[in-house]
């Protein structure tokens, strides 16, 4: 059974760092695209980033130069790393597999950035 | 950039068809999906490749997409169908539709 398993949100202050983690099982996180998609609240879905099979990596405008994805083929987890949080990055952040279309989602997590 | 608008909510009668539609220039040429998201969830896929549906999704959903309009409908509508709907397309990067809230009334 597939399933993705996303920790590490919490609130965090504005201009600080904060690590996503995403645990995945049942598949192969280093054979996917796997991405990043985050939603304010009381807002409609946003993507934010996808690491390629091949590791390539892609970010929204809007997070790029700040976020970075990455991933632990040993752990078969997806990270997101995200320095110099701003307070509209303040999102429910879920990982999901896939870049066309996401075919499976983890629950996600709530990051708040707020003084 | 690439935009994709839909209606800010769409009502249906119980047993009754629900259309949802998704605007887009020539979205037609493009590959669409949609996603189901109930309140306090993650999104579900629901249709992907304009029309197929995933294991598990009840064949009172379906799509179609054609020249600037792609439509998501459910037949039959359940009061577990109550959710946000999202279109979604792959243009240079991933565009998510402004979702639209589904209501049975």
């Amino acid at each position: 059974e597939v399933q993705l398993v996303e920790s590490g949100g919490g609130l965090i202050q504005p201009g600080g760092s904060l690590r996503l983690s995403c645990a995945a099982s049942g598949f192969t996180v280093s054979s996917n695209y796997m991405s990043w998609v985050r939603q304010a609240p009381g807002k409609g879905l946003e993507w934010v980033s996808v690491i390629y099979s091949g590791g390539s990596t892609y970010y929204a405008d809007s997070v790029k130069g700040r976020f970075t994805i990455s991933r632990d083929n040993s752990k078969n987890t997806l990270y997101l790393q995200m320095n110099s949080l701003r307070a509209e990055d303040t999102a429910v952040y879920y990982c999901a597999r896939g870049l066309g279309n996401f075919d499976y989602w983890g629950q996600g997590t709530l990051v708040t950035v707020s003084s | 950039s690439y935009e994709l608008t839909q209606p800010l909510s769409v009502s249906v009668a119980l047993g009754q068809t629900a259309r949802i539609t998704c605007g887009g220039n020539n979205i037609g040429s493009k590959n669409v999906h949609w996603y189901q998201q109930k309140p306090g969830q993650a999104p579900v896929l629901v249709i992907y490749r304009d029309s197929n549906r995933p294991s598990g999704i009840p064949e009172r959903f379906s799509g179609s997409n054609s020249g600037n309009t792609a439509t998501l409908t459910i037949s039959r509508a359940q009061a577990g169908d109550e959710a946000d709907y999202y279109c979604q397309v792959w243009d240079s990067s991933t565009v998510f539709g402004t979702g639209t809230k589904v209501t049975v009334l």
